[in-house]
């Protein structure tokens, strides 16, 4: 049982590239969110999904997009990447109704 | 979702019960108390959670007031492997989609 599986776990950018983070789950969560954290902040939610073929926006999602075709599958595409998108990015799931939530270990973005 | 309130920062023995406060004036009737915790730079662990009853598992116990505008996370024996943020969050039942909005914490120092 892996969780939460987030791909890369390291990637270095260079600004106006895109790219897509990889978030996988195999514990047939409902619900998945991505964050992001930057040096010494807490995290803030970019986006968020209650089941596949639905996705909501979160506090920061510009510059962002996401999808939701498959329940295990919740990637997170920069379309054109800013220096201002250096962060770490963590994916989480959870199964509906109360209770908490399994998050990845997170992938560490570099833009330059 | 509510807001909470939380100290910026705590120290504890090791072997001793580590209490964090948590405030959350604005609580709804059907929004539930939430504890999760980030060591160094992981991704964040759920630690329990509650609505109106006390809370126990092998982590923590959560105390809630009986009019439940704060509640209290405890430790029972700290270790040094407790130092961590940890992040009281209020979310409700119905609106658990994902929404987990966090705040800036509480760095809890374990020391020797």
């Amino acid at each position: 049982n892996a969780g939460v599986t987030q791909t890369p776990k390291f990637q270095v950018l260079k600004t106006g590239q895109s790219m897509t983070l990889q978030c996988a789950q195999d514990m047939n969560h409902e619900y998945m969110s991505w964050y992001r954290q930057d040096p010494g902040m807490g995290l803030r939610l970019i986006h968020y999904s209650v089941g596949a073929g639905i996705t909501d926006q979160g506090e920061v999602p510009n510059g962002y997009n996401v999808s939701r075709s498959t329940t295990e599958d919740f990637p997170l595409r920069l379309l054109s990447a800013a220096p201002s998108q250096t962060s770490v990015y963590f994916c989480a799931s959870s199964q509906s109704g109360p209770g908490g939530y399994t998050f990845g270990s997170g992938t560490r973005l570099t833009v330059v | 979702d509510a807001k909470t309130t939380q100290p910026t920062s705590m120290d504890c023995a090791e072997g001793r019960a580590a209490n964090l406060p948590c405030n959350h004036s604005t609580i709804s009737g059907n929004e539930y108390v939430y504890w999760y915790r980030q060591i160094h730079s992981q991704g964040p662990q759920y630690i329990i959670h509650g609505l109106k009853n006390n809370e126990t598992n092998e982590m923590a116990s959560l105390i809630i007031t009986e009019d439940r505008k704060s509640s209290t996370l405890i430790l029972p024996h700290a270790t040094l492997r407790d130092t961590a943020v940890y992040y009281c969050i209020v979310s409700s039942y119905s609106g658990n989609t994902g929404k987990l909005i966090f705040g800036q914490g509480t760095t809890l120092q374990v020391k020797p």
